[in-house]
């Protein structure tokens, strides 16, 4: 069964350095969505993206991060200067039609970062 | 503020009978609702979805149940079994550009 795949399962950054998380979609698949859960906290949206653009975004996804598909498969989340608060996990989703909300989304196993 | 919340943090229950898992919104507004099943480690997981336009939809195993009037959902799993342990958290949609999660049942099934 086709899955989302995250890499890395676990990154730990210093502090102000800058992380890259990355995703590979379902291949099929046409939205593509970041969203963090800070540990013993709820799941929070940060960004859905469709045919190479940010088509939403919450109030957490400022300007410290960006999405990217720099190619046919990868789905990347970066995060510049991060800070100690950015310490979460990471999930990547996708779902296939380009219906935002009202579509199956698929969730990859997640990348727990770890600011120190 | 509005908010999506969760009745209990946790459930018990014997294997094969049937759960239900509550979960309180505060947004009128809500059109579009999902129930997520998380296991330790995992990413969530789709379980069923409701748009406001209907009151109940069944899955295998899983019913939703949506009451607008006093801003309610719930999901029933019938015939519970070990391997539907999870945290279950509600989530929904009001046509913004957001999606609002609730913190989470735990169930636990006991054999």
């Amino acid at each position: 069964e086709p899955e989302v795949t995250q890499t890395p399962s676990h990154q730990v950054t210093q502090m102000g350095q800058e992380v890259i998380l990355r995703c590979v979609p379902i291949s099929n698949h046409l939205y593509f969505y970041w969203y963090r859960q800070i540990l013993g906290q709820k799941v929070e949206f940060l960004v859905s993206f469709y045919n190479n653009e940010i088509s939403e975004k919450s109030e957490i996804f400022d300007d410290q991060f960006s999405v990217e598909r720099p190619d046919g498969s990868n789905f990347t989340l970066k995060i510049r200067s991060t800070k100690l608060e950015d310490s979460a996990m990471y999930f990547c989703a996708s779902s296939e039609f380009a219906g935002g909300w009202g579509y199956e989304q698929y969730f990859g196993p997640g990348t727990r970062l770890t600011v120190t | 503020g509005e908010s999506v919340g969760l009745h209990l943090p946790t459930l018990s229950v014997q294997e094969g009978d049937n759960s239900i898992i509550n979960c309180a919104y505060s947004n009128s507004a809500s059109d579009y609702f999902i129930w997520y099943k998380q296991e330790s480690g995992k990413g969530p997981q789709f379980i069923i979805d409701i748009r406001s336009n209907m009151d109940k939809r069944q899955g295998q195993r899983v019913t939703v149940l949506l009451n607008k009037t006093v801003k309610h959902l719930s999901l029933q799993i019938a015939a519970t079994q070990p391997g539907d342990s999870a945290v279950y958290f509600c989530a929904e949609n009001s046509g913004d550009n957001d999606m609002r999660f609730g913190a989470g049942t735990r169930l636990t099934v006991k054999p």
